[in-house]
Protein backbone atom coordinates (compact mmCIF):
# COMPACT_ATOMS: atom_id res chain seq x y z
CA UNK A 1 0.00 0.00 0.00
CA UNK A 2 1.09 3.42 -0.90
CA UNK A 3 0.86 6.45 2.12
CA UNK A 4 1.67 9.16 0.64
CA UNK A 5 -0.23 10.87 -2.69
CA UNK A 6 1.37 13.18 -5.38
CA UNK A 7 -0.57 16.00 -6.86
CA UNK A 8 0.01 16.27 -10.21
CA UNK A 9 0.58 12.90 -11.28
CA UNK A 10 1.81 14.77 -14.83
CA UNK A 11 3.33 18.56 -15.18
CA UNK A 12 4.70 19.86 -17.79
CA UNK A 13 6.76 23.26 -17.94
CA UNK A 14 9.07 25.73 -20.05
CA UNK A 15 12.77 24.93 -19.05
CA UNK A 16 13.45 28.45 -16.96
CA UNK A 17 10.00 27.67 -14.96
CA UNK A 18 9.26 26.75 -11.76
CA UNK A 19 7.85 23.12 -10.56
CA UNK A 20 5.47 22.33 -7.41
CA UNK A 21 4.92 19.13 -6.65
CA UNK A 22 2.84 18.45 -3.65
CA UNK A 23 2.20 15.11 -1.39
CA UNK A 24 -0.04 14.41 1.68
CA UNK A 25 0.31 11.25 3.01
CA UNK A 26 -2.23 9.62 6.39
CA UNK A 27 -0.21 8.73 9.29
CA UNK A 28 2.12 10.40 11.59
CA UNK A 29 5.97 10.34 10.26
CA UNK A 30 9.89 10.62 11.84
CA UNK A 31 10.74 12.24 8.13
CA UNK A 32 9.76 12.73 4.82
CA UNK A 33 12.32 12.19 1.35
CA UNK A 34 12.31 13.17 -1.62
CA UNK A 35 13.26 11.07 -4.80
CA UNK A 36 14.04 11.09 -8.37
CA UNK A 37 13.83 8.62 -11.12
CA UNK A 38 14.86 8.81 -14.16
CA UNK A 39 12.93 6.90 -17.04
CA UNK A 40 13.92 3.03 -16.47
CA UNK A 41 16.61 3.75 -13.63
CA UNK A 42 16.90 3.81 -10.13
CA UNK A 43 16.02 6.61 -7.83
CA UNK A 44 18.18 9.49 -6.29
CA UNK A 45 17.76 10.89 -3.00
CA UNK A 46 17.50 14.70 -3.23
CA UNK A 47 16.68 16.09 0.45
CA UNK A 48 15.27 14.59 3.51
CA UNK A 49 12.99 17.01 6.07
CA UNK A 50 12.41 15.94 9.25
CA UNK A 51 9.13 16.08 11.47
CA UNK A 52 10.03 19.10 13.74
CA UNK A 53 11.12 21.19 10.60
CA UNK A 54 9.26 23.24 8.60
CA UNK A 55 11.55 23.90 5.45
CA UNK A 56 14.52 23.17 3.94
CA UNK A 57 17.07 24.05 0.95
CA UNK A 58 19.62 22.14 -1.58
CA UNK A 59 20.63 24.33 -3.82
CA UNK A 60 17.32 24.99 -6.46
CA UNK A 61 15.33 22.75 -4.09
CA UNK A 62 13.00 23.77 -1.50
CA UNK A 63 10.78 21.57 0.59
CA UNK A 64 8.42 22.59 3.02
CA UNK A 65 6.16 19.95 5.32
CA UNK A 66 3.38 21.28 6.85
CA UNK A 67 2.64 18.00 9.83
CA UNK A 68 -0.75 19.43 10.90
CA UNK A 69 -1.75 19.11 7.10
CA UNK A 70 -0.20 15.74 6.83
CA UNK A 71 1.31 17.44 3.43
CA UNK A 72 5.02 18.28 1.70
CA UNK A 73 5.69 20.08 -1.17
CA UNK A 74 8.96 20.34 -3.56
CA UNK A 75 9.14 22.96 -5.53
CA UNK A 76 12.38 23.43 -8.64
CA UNK A 77 13.33 26.64 -8.78
CA UNK A 78 14.41 27.59 -12.54
CA UNK A 79 13.94 24.31 -14.39
CA UNK A 80 16.05 22.65 -16.92
CA UNK A 81 15.76 19.87 -18.80
CA UNK A 82 18.10 17.54 -16.93
CA UNK A 83 15.05 18.14 -14.54
CA UNK A 84 13.03 15.78 -16.57
CA UNK A 85 12.19 12.93 -14.61
CA UNK A 86 9.72 11.43 -12.41
CA UNK A 87 9.81 12.78 -8.73
CA UNK A 88 8.44 10.34 -5.58
CA UNK A 89 8.16 11.43 -1.77
CA UNK A 90 8.41 8.98 0.48
CA UNK A 91 7.86 8.86 4.41
CA UNK A 92 9.79 7.10 6.89
CA UNK A 93 7.16 6.02 9.55
CA UNK A 94 9.87 4.25 11.77
CA UNK A 95 12.26 1.66 11.45
CA UNK A 96 13.73 3.09 8.11
CA UNK A 97 11.13 1.83 6.23
CA UNK A 98 9.89 4.26 3.33
CA UNK A 99 5.98 4.25 2.11
CA UNK A 100 6.35 6.08 -1.55
CA UNK A 101 4.26 7.69 -3.02
CA UNK A 102 2.70 7.06 -6.93
CA UNK A 103 5.23 10.40 -7.79
CA UNK A 104 5.05 12.93 -10.54
CA UNK A 105 6.18 12.78 -14.03
CA UNK A 106 7.96 16.19 -14.61
CA UNK A 107 8.59 17.36 -18.29
CA UNK A 108 10.79 20.23 -18.52
CA UNK A 109 10.40 21.15 -22.51
CA UNK A 110 13.99 23.86 -24.03
CA UNK B 1 31.72 7.15 -6.04
CA UNK B 2 30.48 3.51 -4.10
CA UNK B 3 27.29 2.57 -5.94
CA UNK B 4 25.08 -0.36 -5.36
CA UNK B 5 25.09 -2.71 -8.10
CA UNK B 6 22.45 -4.90 -9.05
CA UNK B 7 22.57 -8.15 -11.98
CA UNK B 8 21.02 -8.50 -14.33
CA UNK B 9 19.73 -5.30 -15.28
CA UNK B 10 17.54 -7.28 -17.88
CA UNK B 11 15.59 -10.64 -17.46
CA UNK B 12 12.88 -12.14 -19.94
CA UNK B 13 11.19 -15.73 -18.22
CA UNK B 14 8.79 -17.67 -18.59
CA UNK B 15 5.81 -18.18 -16.24
CA UNK B 16 6.28 -20.76 -14.16
CA UNK B 17 9.94 -20.56 -14.41
CA UNK B 18 12.37 -20.10 -11.68
CA UNK B 19 14.43 -16.45 -11.65
CA UNK B 20 16.71 -14.70 -8.89
CA UNK B 21 18.17 -11.20 -8.89
CA UNK B 22 21.23 -10.56 -6.96
CA UNK B 23 22.36 -7.30 -4.94
CA UNK B 24 25.64 -5.94 -3.71
CA UNK B 25 25.13 -2.77 -1.70
CA UNK B 26 27.79 -0.25 -0.38
CA UNK B 27 30.35 -1.51 1.20
CA UNK B 28 29.85 -0.41 5.43
CA UNK B 29 25.63 -0.56 5.01
CA UNK B 30 23.96 -2.80 7.14
CA UNK B 31 20.77 -1.71 6.26
CA UNK B 32 19.16 -3.69 2.38
CA UNK B 33 15.98 -2.81 1.01
CA UNK B 34 14.37 -5.08 -1.65
CA UNK B 35 11.24 -2.80 -3.66
CA UNK B 36 9.35 -3.70 -6.33
CA UNK B 37 8.25 -1.10 -8.97
CA UNK B 38 5.42 -1.48 -10.95
CA UNK B 39 5.19 0.55 -13.84
CA UNK B 40 3.90 3.92 -13.89
CA UNK B 41 3.85 3.60 -9.50
CA UNK B 42 6.04 4.46 -6.84
CA UNK B 43 7.96 1.44 -5.13
CA UNK B 44 6.80 -1.02 -2.66
CA UNK B 45 8.75 -2.42 -0.19
CA UNK B 46 8.96 -6.33 -0.36
CA UNK B 47 11.69 -6.64 2.27
CA UNK B 48 13.93 -5.13 4.53
CA UNK B 49 17.93 -6.89 6.22
CA UNK B 50 19.75 -5.67 9.06
CA UNK B 51 22.89 -6.97 8.45
CA UNK B 52 22.03 -11.16 7.72
CA UNK B 53 18.51 -10.70 9.58
CA UNK B 54 15.08 -10.25 8.33
CA UNK B 55 13.96 -6.79 9.88
CA UNK B 56 10.45 -6.85 7.70
CA UNK B 57 9.24 -9.33 5.07
CA UNK B 58 5.39 -8.59 5.74
CA UNK B 59 4.87 -7.10 1.96
CA UNK B 60 6.77 -10.65 0.44
CA UNK B 61 4.76 -13.13 -1.30
CA UNK B 62 6.22 -16.03 0.83
CA UNK B 63 4.47 -18.67 -1.01
CA UNK B 64 6.64 -17.25 -4.47
CA UNK B 65 9.54 -15.03 -3.35
CA UNK B 66 12.50 -15.63 -0.87
CA UNK B 67 15.45 -13.30 0.06
CA UNK B 68 18.72 -14.50 1.90
CA UNK B 69 21.43 -12.23 2.97
CA UNK B 70 23.55 -14.77 4.42
CA UNK B 71 27.01 -13.13 5.47
CA UNK B 72 24.98 -10.00 5.82
CA UNK B 73 26.54 -8.13 2.26
CA UNK B 74 25.07 -9.14 -0.87
CA UNK B 75 22.02 -10.44 -1.31
CA UNK B 76 19.52 -12.84 -3.31
CA UNK B 77 15.71 -12.33 -4.37
CA UNK B 78 14.41 -14.97 -5.72
CA UNK B 79 10.51 -16.01 -7.12
CA UNK B 80 9.61 -19.36 -7.93
CA UNK B 81 7.38 -19.78 -9.86
CA UNK B 82 6.48 -16.62 -11.50
CA UNK B 83 3.59 -15.21 -12.73
CA UNK B 84 2.62 -12.65 -15.42
CA UNK B 85 1.46 -10.47 -12.06
CA UNK B 86 5.66 -10.20 -11.59
CA UNK B 87 6.69 -8.65 -14.36
CA UNK B 88 8.01 -5.22 -12.90
CA UNK B 89 11.21 -3.32 -12.00
CA UNK B 90 13.04 -5.00 -9.03
CA UNK B 91 15.11 -2.35 -7.06
CA UNK B 92 17.47 -2.70 -4.47
CA UNK B 93 19.07 0.01 -1.80
CA UNK B 94 21.50 0.26 1.13
CA UNK B 95 21.82 3.01 3.84
CA UNK B 96 23.87 2.92 7.39
CA UNK B 97 20.52 2.39 9.08
CA UNK B 98 19.13 5.65 9.10
CA UNK B 99 17.94 8.81 6.65
CA UNK B 100 18.44 8.31 3.27
CA UNK B 101 18.71 5.08 1.18
CA UNK B 102 21.11 4.70 -2.13
CA UNK B 103 19.15 2.59 -4.82
CA UNK B 104 20.56 0.37 -7.66
CA UNK B 105 19.55 0.80 -11.51
CA UNK B 106 17.05 -2.18 -10.89
CA UNK B 107 16.67 -5.47 -13.04
CA UNK B 108 13.67 -5.10 -15.13
CA UNK B 109 11.50 -8.41 -14.73
CA UNK B 110 9.19 -9.39 -17.77
CA UNK B 111 7.44 -12.33 -17.75
CA UNK B 112 5.70 -14.19 -20.81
Amino acid sequence: SQQGEEDPQALSIQEGENATMNCSYKTSINNLQWYRQNSGRGLVHLILIRSNEREKHSGRLRVTLDTSKKSSSLLITASRAADTASYFCATDNAGNMLTFGGGTRLMVKP
Amino acid sequence: EAEVAQSPRYKITEKSQAVAFWCDPISGHATLYWYRQILGQGPELLVQFQDESVVDDSQLPKDRFSAERLKGVDSTLKIQPAELGDSAMYLCASSKGTDEQYFGPGTRLTVT
